[in-house]
C-alpha cells in the first residue's frame, strides 16, 4: 500500500486567503505530482517534480506554486484563493525508475478545496 | 486526436458478466501501461501494470496489450456491483526529453445487480 499523505482532507476558505496544501510520502520517491480534478472530469497535471529543488509546470495552467525542499515533501500554495480554485487536488508520487519501465504513480487521498 | 483515448461510457454490464474496457494511444514508443480504478469522490487506485505484449492476469482482472495496434484493454470477469467506478488508462509518453504518464479521460463502468 502506498504511503502518501495529504492534508487537509477538506478545506473551506474565503476568497483572498493564502492556503497551502500539504503532501508527504514515505517511500523515498523522487518524482512527485499535483493533479487537479473537478467532479466527474478528467485529471489535469498542474505541477511536477523529479527531485529536490526541481519543479515544473504541468499541462494545465495554474495560479498555484509548489516547492520541493525535501524529497518527501511537496506542498502546493495558493497566494490568494478564488472561487475558480474550487476543485479536488490530488498529490501523487512515483519512483524515478521502475524495474520494467515507467514506474506507476501512487495517489494520496486528495484535498477537496472549496473557496467561498 | 487525444494521446490516450477511452470511451467515456457509461458501460453497463449485468452482475457476473465480463466487462471489457478499451484504450488506444498515439505514441508508438510507449512502453508502460497502467489501469487505475477511481470511485466517485476518491483518488485513483492502481489495479494493473503491463509492459509486454499479450495478457497479464491478476485475480478477476486481465490486462491485454497490443503494441502493434496501439491498444490496451482491461477485462473484469465476474463483474460485481463493487466494480462500478471510473477506470483510467495511463500510458507513458516522451514529450521532448521528459518521460510522462498521460491519463485518458476514463470509462465509467456500471455493474447492475
Amino acid at each position: 500500500e502506498a504511503d502518501i499523505y495529504q492534508t487537509p482532507r477538506y478545506l473551506v476558505i474565503g476568497t483572498g486567503k493564502k492556503i497551502t496544501l500539504e503532501c508527504s510520502q514515505t517511500m523515498g520517491h523522487d518524482k512527485m505530482y499535483w493533479y487537479q480534478q473537478d467532479p466527474g472530469m478528467e485529471l489535469h497535471l498542474i505541477h511536477y517534480s523529479y527531485g529536490v529543488n526541481s519543479t515544473e509546470k504541468g499541462d494545465l495552467s495554474s495560479e498555484s506554486t509548489v516547492s520541493r525542499i525535501r524529497t518527501e515533501h511537496f506542498p502546493l500554495t495558493l497566494e490568494s484563493a478564488r472561487p475558480s480554485h474550487t476543485s479536488q487536488y490530488l498529490c501523487a508520487s512515483s519512483a524515478l525508475h521502475g524495474t520494467s519501465g515507467f514506474s506507476p504513480l501512487h495517489f494520496g487521498n486528495g484535498t477537496r478545496l472549496t473557496v467561498t | 486526436q487525444k494521446e490516450v483515448e477511452q470511451n467515456s461510457g457509461p458501460l453497463s454490464v449485468p452482475e457476473g458478466a465480463i466487462a471489457s474496457l478499451n484504450c488506444t494511444y498515439s505514441d508508438r514508443g510507449s512502453q508502460s501501461f497502467f489501469w487505475y480504478r477511481q470511485y466517485s469522490g476518491k483518488s485513483p487506485e492502481l489495479i494493473m501494470s503491463i509492459y509486454s505484449n499479450g495478457d497479464k492476469e491478476d485475480g478477476r482482472f486481465t490486462a491485454q496489450l497490443n503494441k502493434a495496434s496501439q491498444y490496451v484493454s482491461l477485462l473484469i470477469r465476474d463483474s460485481q456491483p463493487s466494480d462500478s467506478a471510473t477506470y483510467l488508462c495511463a500510458v507513458n509518453m516522451f514529450r521532448g526529453a521528459t518521460n510522462k504518464l498521460i491519463f485518458g479521460t476514463g470509462t465509467l463502468l456500471a455493474v447492475q445487480p
